[in-house]
């Protein structure tokens, strides 16, 4: 089985300020890692994912998370948020690297005020 | 990228009436589709897994005879919602599983309020 914490709730953030969301897991079998993203009424879209490799990776908007196995978290962050990054941010596990099956954390309200 | 489609995207039906929603996939066939669930500013919950031609795998505690899954097609997967009722009120998703590495695609959701 897994499980994922989101440790915040809500984050505010003043725009051009940097951002942080974390997240922990806990998986009894190797696990996938993945942020989703979803807008206000929307459904979610993939944001970024570790399945090997490195362990920092980026998204094409400036997002990017670190996968640290020794710590079991995955936290994310942005050095520079925008208005348009005021959005749910959920952080998911999947024992498949296609992220089926997916366990997601709690979710992370990121409000960007101007 | 891939597309998933769901409809309608809201609804509105009275206490005690059936309720089904569509997702398509509209660019690609998709073998697995997943259902889920989001109470207001809550996490996903998988709700089932619907499998093209059989019966879908409900999650525990998921009442398939209140939520009927059909996946009668490889683009097309219903999810209804029979004798519904105000606590059914919620967002509901569906993500669509594409090709051999299964990469997931996620609908728009679907927001059923009961009154």
């Amino acid at each position: 089985a897994q499980s994922v914490t989101q440790l915040d709730s809500q984050v505010p953030v003043f725009e051009e300020a940097p951002v942080e969301l974390r997240c922990n897991y806990s998986s009894s079998v190797s696990v996938y890692l993945f942020w989703y993203v979803q807008y206000p009424n929307q459904g979610l879209q993939l944001l970024l994912k570790y399945l090997s490799g490195s362990t920092l990776v980026k998204s094409i908007n400036g997002f990017e998370a670190e996968f640290n196995k020794s710590q079991t978290s995955f936290h994310l962050r942005k050095p520079s948020v925008h208005i348009s990054d005021t959005a749910e941010y959920f952080c998911a596990v999947s024992p498949g690297a296609a992220g089926n099956k997916l366990t997601f954390g709690g979710g992370t309200r990121v409000l960007v005020k101007p | 990228g891939a597309v998933v489609s769901q409809h309608p995207s809201r609804v509105i039906c009275k206490s005690g009436t059936s309720v089904k929603i569509e997702c398509r996939s509209l660019d690609f066939q998709a073998t697995t589709m997943f259902w889920y669930r989001q109470f207001p500013k809550q996490s996903l919950m998988l709700m089932a897994t619907s499998n093209e031609g059989s019966k879908a795998t409900y999650e525990q505690g998921v009442e398939k005879d209140k939520f009927l899954i059909n996946h009668a097609s490889l683009t097309l997967s219903t999810l209804t919602v029979t004798s519904a009722h105000p606590e059914d009120s919620s967002f509901y998703i569906c993500s669509a599983s594409r090709g051999r590495t299964g990469e997931l695609f996620f609908g728009e959701g679907s927001r059923l309020t009961v009154l």
